[in-house]
Formats: C-alpha cells, sequence, structure tokens
C-alpha cells in the first residue's frame, strides 16, 4: 500500500510569489496533518482535519496561509504571498484516527529567495 | 497543552556501545508516546509507540522504551549502536482524546566508527 504522497519534493520560489503543496494521505485515514519542520528543529502542527474538518488551525498564520481537504481525501496547503522565513520543509501526515500514530510522507522542502 | 522536551541535542556514541536517548513529556491524562527517526533528507519513520499495557516497549532496528509515569519519561535505548543508525529521533505524545502530535526537539545521533 502507498504511504503518503507529497509533492512537489523541492520548490523554490521568489518572495512575494504563491505556492501551493499537494498531499495525499493513505486510503482510509480519517486524519490529516500539515506540519512545519524548520532545519534542525522537530515539527510543529499547523493544521489538523479530521476528515473534511479543520479540527485545529490555531497555529495557522491565517494572514497568508491557507490549506483545505476536498472530499476529506487529498489536501492542499498554500502560501500567498511566501516570505523568506517561510524557508522550511513542510509535511503531511495522515492517520486512521486522532489517536493513533502518523504516518509521514517525505516533505516538500521550500526554498524562498 | 501537551509538550515534549528533550534535553540532549546532540549525542555522540561509538559504534557497538549502547545508547539511551531522553524524552520528557508534560501531559494531563494517560499519554500516547512515540519515537520517531528522521534520517537526512528523509521523512519520519515511527520506530515505536506506547498506547498502554507493559511499559516496556520493543520497536523496529532493535529500539525499545520504557514508559515511566511517576517520571514522566519515556526514553529510548538501543543496547549495540550500528553506524546506520546516525539520525535525528524525535520523541513524540498525543493524546487519548484527540489532541494533537506534539514533538520534541529532537536529538542528533551521531555514531564513531
Amino acid at each position: 500500500e502507498a504511504g503518503v504522497v507529497q509533492s512537489p519534493r523541492y520548490k523554490i520560489i521568489e518572495k512575494k510569489q504563491p505556492v501551493a503543496f499537494w498531499c495525499n494521505p493513505i486510503s482510509g485515514h480519517n486524519t490529516l496533518y500539515w506540519y512545519l519542520q524548520n532545519l534542525g528543529q522537530g515539527p510543529e502542527l499547523l493544521i489538523r482535519y479530521e476528515n473534511e474538518e479543520a479540527v485545529d488551525d490555531s497555529q495557522l498564520p491565517k494572514d497568508r496561509f491557507s490549506a483545505e481537504r476536498l472530499k476529506g481525501v487529498d489536501s492542499t496547503l498554500k502560501i500567498q504571498p511566501a516570505e523568506l522565513g517561510d524557508s522550511a520543509v513542510y509535511l503531511c501526515a495522515s492517520s486512521l484516527d486522532s489517536t493513533g500514530e502518523a504516518f509521514f510522507g517525505q516533505g516538500t522542502r521550500l526554498t524562498v529567495v | 497543552a501537551q509538550s515534549v522536551t528533550q534535553p540532549d541535542i546532540h549525542i555522540t556514541v561509538s559504534e557497538g556501545a549502547s545508547l539511551e536517548l531522553r524524552c520528557n513529556y508534560s501531559y494531563g491524562a494517560t499519554p500516547y508516546l512515540f519515537w520517531y527517526v528522521q534520517s537526512p533528507g528523509q521523512g519520519l519513520q515511527l520506530l515505536l509507540k506506547y498506547f498502554s499495557g507493559d511499559t516496556l516497549v520493543q520497536g523496529i532496528k532493535g529500539f525499545e522504551a520504557e514508559f515511566k509515569r511517576s517520571q514522566s519519561s519515556f526514553n529510548l535505548r538501543k543496547p549495540s549502536v550500528h553506524w546506520s543508525d546516525a539520525a535525528e529521533y524525535f520523541c513524540a505524545v498525543g493524546g487519548s482524546y484527540g489532541q494533537n502530535f506534539v514533538f520534541g526537539p529532537g536529538t542528533r545521533l551521531s555514531v564513531l566508527p
């Protein structure tokens, strides 16, 4: 069975430009997470979905970040406009439910220049 | 809100030596505890997890961890380290009520030949 799939793996954009990341979770997993990981640090939660509903987006910078999970399956995370400080790895993870172990994708490494 | 500390930022051990990585958590109820490993440029891989029952849990790659409620700890151990174990290790805590996964800052393991 395929794991969590993220695309693209790498993205380089100029500041003030928009960027989007895509995540396809493991089939049947109801919970989906987006994490931000800065170099040398642990992942920090941006948003958690239970099916289609964003149940915790308290850490999502809503002035520039947005996310959606259509039909409770795939999810996209968007940044508009990107800033230099957004350079990081964006990780998507999924789990059967919010109490289970999370399975992670390979991440998207964003570089803003 | 739950939190995780990993007191050691960087640990260096010789190949064949034993290893213990420390993890302390803060959580108001029964925690679900996890250890993940991240090799350079790779996603996070689950090593082991504790939900309930036996407080000594076995994981993949010869790792084990012991849950000590009285010390709020979940330390990771391995009796004999291999060079391929060099990576970043993250402890994480989740909750039985659907709280988010919270990660510690990580411990970077270096292995000397």
